[in-house]
């Protein structure tokens, strides 16, 4: 059984641009969510979408977005990219909505690495 | 606010010790409580889930407790491996489903 798969794995980019990167969730999840992880905020929520909806959301500007399809791939997207943008951007997929509810086991994909120069 | 704090923030060890793991949260009003790991440039690998009703969890070497009314969870790991090496996540979870991921703590077993 294939794992959570995210491409591009890295890329790099410049100031002002935008990127979008991929999220293939295991067969069978519905449920997609996406993280920003950095040295210096740490690991954070960026959204989660079920069913081709937006369920759940953090608190990232609008130039942060997403969606998803209706084979559940998932895509989040970043415009006007900005040097603090730089991070590793995980996705993780489950069987149903809900981070962390009992008996909904998560399983995260290996990111993708964004730098911004 | 929630904040979920932990500690040491990175540790070494020799091989064979017995370990334990803080994480502190602010807000005792959780859903759940969940412990990962994450390898160098990997994604999160879920270890262990506590539910709020629960004291603890285990799995193998591993021995998860959350003690919600002074806000702290504490990770054992018992005869440690240099395969245990690795960045520890804890998160909590709020009744809106959201993770609140702590600050990570880097475990180096040495041979």
């Amino acid at each position: 059984k294939a794992g959570v798969t995210q491409t591009p794995r890295y890329l790099i980019k410049t100031r002002g641009q935008q990127v979008t990167l991929s999220c293939s969730p295991i067969s069978g999840h519905r449920s997609v969510s996406w993280y920003q992880q950095t040295p210096g905020q740490g690991l954070q929520f960026l959204f989660e979408y079920f069913s081709e909806t937006q369920r759940n959301k953090g608190n990232f500007p609008g130039r942060f977005s997403g969606r998803q399809f209706s084979n559940s791939r998932s895509e989040m997207n970043v415009s006007t990219l900005e040097l603090g943008d730089s991070a590793l951007y995980l996705c993780a997929s489950s069987f149903q909505p809900g981070q962390g509810a009992t008996g909904n086991t998560i399983y995260f994909g290996e990111g993708s690495w964004l730098t911004v120069v | 606010k929630q904040e979920v704090t932990q500690i040491p923030a990175a540790l070494s060890v020799p091989e064979g010790e017995n370990l334990v793991l803080n994480c502190s949260f602010t807000d005792s009003a959780i859903y759940n409580l969940q412990w990962f790991r994450q390898d160098p440039g990997k994604g999160l690998t879920s270890l262990l889930l506590i539910q709020s009703s629960q004291r603890e969890q285990t799995s193998g070497r591993l021995n998860a407790s959350l003690d919600k009314s002074s806000g702290r969870s504490t990770l054992y790991i018992a005869a440690s491996q240099p395969g245990d090496s690795a960045t520890y996540l804890c998160a909590v979870i709020s009744g809106t489903y959201k993770y609140i991921f702590g600050t990570g703590t880097r475990l180096k077993v040495l041979a």
